[in-house]
């Protein structure tokens, strides 16, 4: 399996902060990371594709990149509705795998 | 638009099989590319990837509960069935379906989600 490393756990940052989110994976993933976000009670929402395309409706702040088998995604200006949990996704082999998600936290 | 709704009981007893059905609207899982997939979430835990089935009935299961689930579908009636053995209370958890698609055929991603249905495992 792949493994989805996740970091941090949790943060807390300001309305307007920059945040940032790290995913490390055990093997080349060929673009097959996603990203989604998470609130309370509801179901995840995809936010991001092929490690950088943003799904349609999804605010240009969102903002994902790879570096090697490392994977980021930027919040560019974090606003009240982003305080959710999020988490990075593999689909490069099966099974597909979830990171263990990152809270963030108003601070 | 495209929907997805998970269905089935909501309280299950140790060692009893759980049935939950996906019932979706607003795409075809015959259509090259497409998938269900079924994803779980332990209250105040991660998510848990489960298993996928795709157009051509291909399908995907988690190593460590393969031999516990199967997951069809019934294209017809816009279906798709998880089955899950023998389960236990670590089983209790919110049940979600999702879709995933790509016209290159190598879905990736899950862009729609059902709004998931809590089952909970107990004597």
């Amino acid at each position: 399996d792949v493994q989805m490393t996740q970091s941090p756990s949790s943060l807390s940052a300001s309305v307007g902060d920059r945040v940032t989110i790290t995913c490390r994976a055990s093997h080349d993933l060929v673009r097959r990371l996603a990203w989604y976000q998470q609130k309370p009670g509801k179901a995840p929402k995809l936010l991001i594709y092929r490690v950088s395309t943003l799904e349609s409706g999804v605010p240009s702040r969102f903002i994902g990149s790879e570096s090697g088998t490392e994977f980021t995604l930027t919040i560019s200006g974090l606003q009240p509705e982003d305080f959710a949990t999020y988490y990075c996704q593999q689909a490069y082999t099966f099974p597909w795998t979830f990171g263990q998600g990152t809270k963030v936290e108003i601070k | 638009q495209i929907t997805l709704k998970e269905s089935g009981p909501t309280l299950v007893k140790p060692t009893q099989t759980l049935t939950l059905t996906c019932s979706f609207s607003g795409f075809s899982l015959s259509r090259s590319g497409a998938g269900v997939g079924w994803i779980r979430q332990p209250p105040g835990k991660a998510l848990e990837w489960l298993g996928l089935i795709l157009w051509d009935d291909g399908k995907h299961y988690s190593p460590s509960l393969k031999s516990r689930l199967t997951i069809s579908k019934d294209t017809s009636k816009n279906q798709v069935v998880l089955t899950m053995t023998n389960v236990d209370p670590v089983d209790t958890a919110t049940y979600y379906c999702a879709r995933t698609y790509d016209s290159s055929g190598y879905p990736h991603a899950f862009n729609i989600w059902g709004q998931g249905t809590l089952v909970t495992v107990s004597s």
